[in-house]
């Protein structure tokens, strides 16, 4: 079984420059959620997705930050523009419900000159 | 607000002992659910074991056990039997209910070196 898809793996642009980040969850997984991990730092929750529906989305800097999950499946987060502090890596993760264990993908690291 | 605590930036252990990494929470829920992830430097996050406040036994998977003592609110992970491949990030998470259920809180981490 596939495990949940990220690219692209590393990112490298310049600031006020836009970019995005794609995620495919493990196939049959309603929810979806991306992360924000700064160096040395635990993830912190952007947003997370039950099926297309963003249900918790309230770490999610609304400025600059966007996302989307059109079809339920998978899921595009773009930063426009992006800012020298965006330099992260972005996890995305999925499971089979809320109670679901997560699983994450390998992540995209962002580095912003 | 739910937080998790880490202690130990670092550990060092050498092969084939056991080493305990900490992890405090603070909750006034009654229900929650703690985990731990492996992140290695290739920076994927694998699942280790998860331990429900309600559950009396103490979690095991494999060589990892999880130290659950509820009223000291501590979950530590116990490695039994370390290898050069358990050098990794570890992190400890709580599981949040109420409006934001399914939301992962991670602590800051810790990174493991084992020694051969």
């Amino acid at each position: 079984e596939a495990g949940v898809v990220q690219s692209p793996r590393y990112k490298i642009i310049e600031k006020k420059q836009p970019v995005a980040f794609w995620c495919n969850p493990i196939s049959g997984h309603n929810t979806l959620y991306w992360y924000l991990q700064n160096l040395g730092q635990g993830p912190e929750l952007l947003i997370r997705y039950e099926n297309e529906e963003a249900v918790d989305d309230s770490q999610l800097p609304k400025d600059r930050f966007s996302a989307e999950r059109l079809k339920g499946v998978d899921s595009t987060l773009k930063i426009q523009p992006a800012e020298l502090g965006d330099s992260a890596v972005y996890l995305c993760a999925s499971s089979l419900g809320l109670a679901g264990e997560q699983f994450f993908g390998p992540g995209t690291r962002l580095t912003v000159l | 607000a739910q937080k998790i605590t880490q202690t130990q930036p670092g550990m060092f252990v050498q092969e084939k002992e056991a080493v305990t990494l900490d992890c405090t929470y603070d909750t006034s829920d009654q229900s929650y659910g703690l985990f731990w992830y492996k992140q290695p430097s290739s920076g994927e996050m694998i699942f280790l074991i998860y331990q429900g406040s309600y559950d009396e036994q103490n979690a095991t998977e494999g060589r990892y056990s999880l130290n659950f003592q509820k009223a000291r609110k501590s979950a530590n992970l116990v490695i039994s039997a370390s290898q050069l491949g358990d050098s990794a990030m570890y992190f400890c998470a709580m599981r949040e209910v109420g409006t934001s259920y399914g939301k992962l809180t991670f602590g800051q981490g810790t990174i493991l070196t084992v020694h051969p």
